[in-house]
């Protein structure tokens, strides 16, 4: 069966450090992976997706890049994270394209100081 | 009009209760509908895919109204375990047009 983990689980950041979060699916090939950022009192907003290595879209601008080095392994990164950023920031795998049911991971609680 | 909207609750129902969401979306050309159900501080998780036939899935309903441009989820026999908030999901034509709800919450009472 497949599973997907996120680490680490809560982060806490100063105001301009950097952030490296990472994202990894088991028990599957050539997922379509995902971050999404849920803020507080706002409904989950896709900001990357990649359909295959080296292959990143980006949703929304910001100060976030993702990067998917291996098949099964995204990462969400900043080089300086602003107060803004904090969030649940979530990862999900899919089968195929974007009209299939999405699987999270158990998100990273990420708070910016 | 928001993309997809719903009423954010909260739902505050006896155990055994029948209750129902509905979730509006703008976009005509959506293509795919789903639930997704959301425990506190915890990742969503799909409940079911939503179909135009409608679908079922033991006390769960989930239907969907293209006219109207809404899809509905409906509880029958509340449990205290369905207490969470519904996410719904609208994935529209083209490439990775996905917009989730900003959820309803359900609260079961004993």
């Amino acid at each position: 069966s497949q599973t997907i983990h996120q680490w680490p689980a809560t982060l806490v950041q100063p105001v301009g450090s950097p952030l490296s979060l990472e994202c990894t699916v088991e028990g599957t090939s050539n997922p379509n992976l995902y971050w999404y950022r849920q803020a507080a009192g706002r409904g989950l907003q896709l900001l990357f997706y990649s359909v295959g290595i080296g292959q990143i879209s980006s949703e929304v601008p910001q100060n976030l890049s993702a990067s998917r080095p291996q098949d099964r392994q995204f990462i969400l990164s900043s080089k300086k994270l602003l107060l803004s950023d904090s969030g649940f920031y979530l990862c999900a795998w899919s089968v195929t394209g974007p009209l299939d049911e999405q699987y999270f991971g158990p998100g990273t609680r990420l708070t910016v100081t | 009009r928001k993309e997809v909207e719903q009423d954010p609750g909260p739902f505050n129902v006896p155990e055994g209760a029948t209750v129902a969401f509905n979730c509006t979306y703008s976009n005509s050309a959506s293509q795919s509908f789903f639930w997704y159900r959301q425990d506190c501080r915890k990742e969503p998780k799909l409940l079911m895919s939503v179909y135009s036939s409608g679908n079922e899935d033991g006390r769960f309903t989930a239907q969907l109204n293209r006219a109207s441009q809404y899809i509905s989820l409906l509880i029958r026999d509340s449990k205290l375990s369905d207490s969470a908030t519904y996410l719904c999901v609208v994935i529209g034509a083209g490439s990775y047009q996905l917009t989730f709800g900003k959820g309803t919450k359900l609260s079961v009472i004993p």
